[in-house]
């Protein structure tokens, strides 16, 4: 079982549309939460950064942690087709005297016009 | 405007001839980190740099190396490049070892004739 599962898509919303991407774990160890969105042949980018169970709200954005059932989500709102693109789910936690990253396998969306 | 830079963007060589992909980065960050990506996949941690201290994970092959001359600078080097090593090498940095999000570059995609 890895880590961090992700589904990985792809997922294809029509433009205005909520968009919920999920993501489970398994690593109970697992403090920091972050999505990432990742254009074609460009590297990732900080979308959200949490660390609490609960949401967290940054314009069109919103992330959900759910620690009791290992369970983070990412909604979209009004998706837009400049949305399109993969989404990494990432988690961390302290190991060997270092922050490690765990990234999900990430979800290919795509807002169609 | 970037903050962590990568070059070259792409880079291709030959069946055993070894390559040297680079990472600079204006966020005075005491860490950087290598992933390599590939196609469809999450970015996998090959290792990472606190300061000068270098940190390998258990299974990073041999055959890639780093080095971080300074601050700002940070090497992958590639010592007989496998078909299998055509990805996506991808830097990262964190101002320090908590639980910091960390900031990409845009990778250098590498083929490998």
């Amino acid at each position: 079982q890895k880590e961090v599962e992700q589904d990985p898509g792809p997922l294809s919303v029509p433009e205005g549309a909520i968009v919920s991407l999920n993501c489970t774990y398994s690593n109970s160890a697992f403090q920091y939460f972050m999505w990432y969105r990742q254009y074609s042949r460009k590297g990732p980018e900080l979308l959200m950064y949490t660390y609490s169970s609960g949401n967290k709200e940054d314009g069109r954005f919103t992330a959900q942690v759910d620690k009791s059932s290992k369970y983070i989500s990412l909604f979209i709102r009004d998706s837009q087709p400049s949305d399109s693109a993969t989404y990494l789910c990432a988690m961390s936690a302290w190991a060997q005297g270092a922050q490690k990253l765990v990234f999900g396998q990430g979800t290919r969306l795509t807002i169609n016009p | 405007d970037a903050m962590v830079i990568q070059n070259p963007r792409y880079q291709v060589t030959q069946f055993g001839k070894p390559v040297t992909l680079s990472c600079s980065q204006t966020l005075n960050h005491n860490v950087m980190y290598w992933y390599q990506q590939k196609s469809s996949q999450a970015p996998k941690l090959l290792f990472h740099y606190y300061d000068k201290d270098f940190n390998n994970e258990a299974d990073t092959p041999d055959n890639f190396q780093s080095r971080r001359p300074n601050t700002s600078f940070c090497f992958l080097d590639i010592r007989s490049p496998g078909l299998g090593d055509a990805a996506m090498y991808l830097c990262a940095t964190s101002r320090d070892q908590s639980n910091q999000p960390q900031h990409f570059g845009d990778g250098t995609r590498l083929s490998i004739l």
